[in-house]
């Protein structure tokens, strides 16, 4: 069974800075593109970033390029999000996603989802 | 960017009618859409993929067509579980883009 549990999740200032992980289980985890996708509250679903199955290529929405980091190891099936100068614009449950087959961007199956606050 | 834009934002229908959502997309994505249903406090699940393939464990009832940018996702007869919220996505280029939603509801 695919398991996506989030963690990392809080409440932050602005300016502040959170790391997200997402410890995968039940797939070959380096197979698979992960994506990282956030719901504002009571809002629709906004693509975040995204990283291929060896960690060599990444996409970021224009929205965070330059403020966060995705990366992975593969070594502990883990995804990781790195949020730096965050905004409250960010405040949103950010959910991991594994890719379909050898696609980057069909989310096959979600995590339960962390939720970020940014707030002084 | 492609922009998609889902129709109705709202559909209230009875168990047992038949649904029929849509999602324009701004430019072509050929084949590359798919669709997720999102119910209350949980998260999205794929339910489409390239436009009409079924995801692992969902019903026959849920069909899927288009290519383009005009695709339909239709349920022939609404279960009770089936009352949620659909959101289209894009994967043809980067980045990637999800519509707006819509909503099913109980009539």
């Amino acid at each position: 069974e695919v398991q996506l549990p989030e963690s990392g999740g809080g409440l932050v200032q602005p300016g502040g800075s959170l790391r997200l992980s997402c410890a995968a289980s039940g797939f070959t985890f380096s197979s698979h593109a992960m994506t990282w996708v956030r719901q504002a509250p009571g809002k629709g679903l906004e693509w975040v970033s995204s990283i291929s199955g060896s960690g060599g290529s990444t996409q970021y929405a224009d929205s965070v390029k330059g403020r966060f980091t995705i990366s992975r190891d593969n070594s502990k099936n883990a995804l990781y999000l790195q949020m730096n100068s965050l905004r409250a614009e960010d405040t949103a449950i950010y959910y991991c996603a594994k890719g379909y087959s050898s696609t980057w961007g069909t989310l096959e199956y979600w995590g339960q989802g962390t939720l970020v606050t940014v707030s002084s | 960017e492609i922009v998609l834009t889902q129709s109705p934002a709202t559909l209230s229908l009875s168990p047992g009618e038949r649904a029929t959502l849509s999602c324009r997309a701004s430019q072509s994505v050929s084949s590359f859409l798919a669709w997720y249903q999102q119910k209350p406090g949980q998260a999205p699940r794929l339910v489409i993929y390239d436009a009409s393939n079924r995801a692992t464990g969902i019903p026959a009832r849920f069909s899927a067509s288009g290519s383009g940018t005009d695709f339909t996702l239709t349920i022939s007869s609404l279960e009770p579980e089936d009352f949620a919220v659909y959101y289209c996505q894009h994967r043809s280029i980067w980045p990637l883009t999800f519509g707006g939603g819509t909503k099913v509801e109980i009539k």
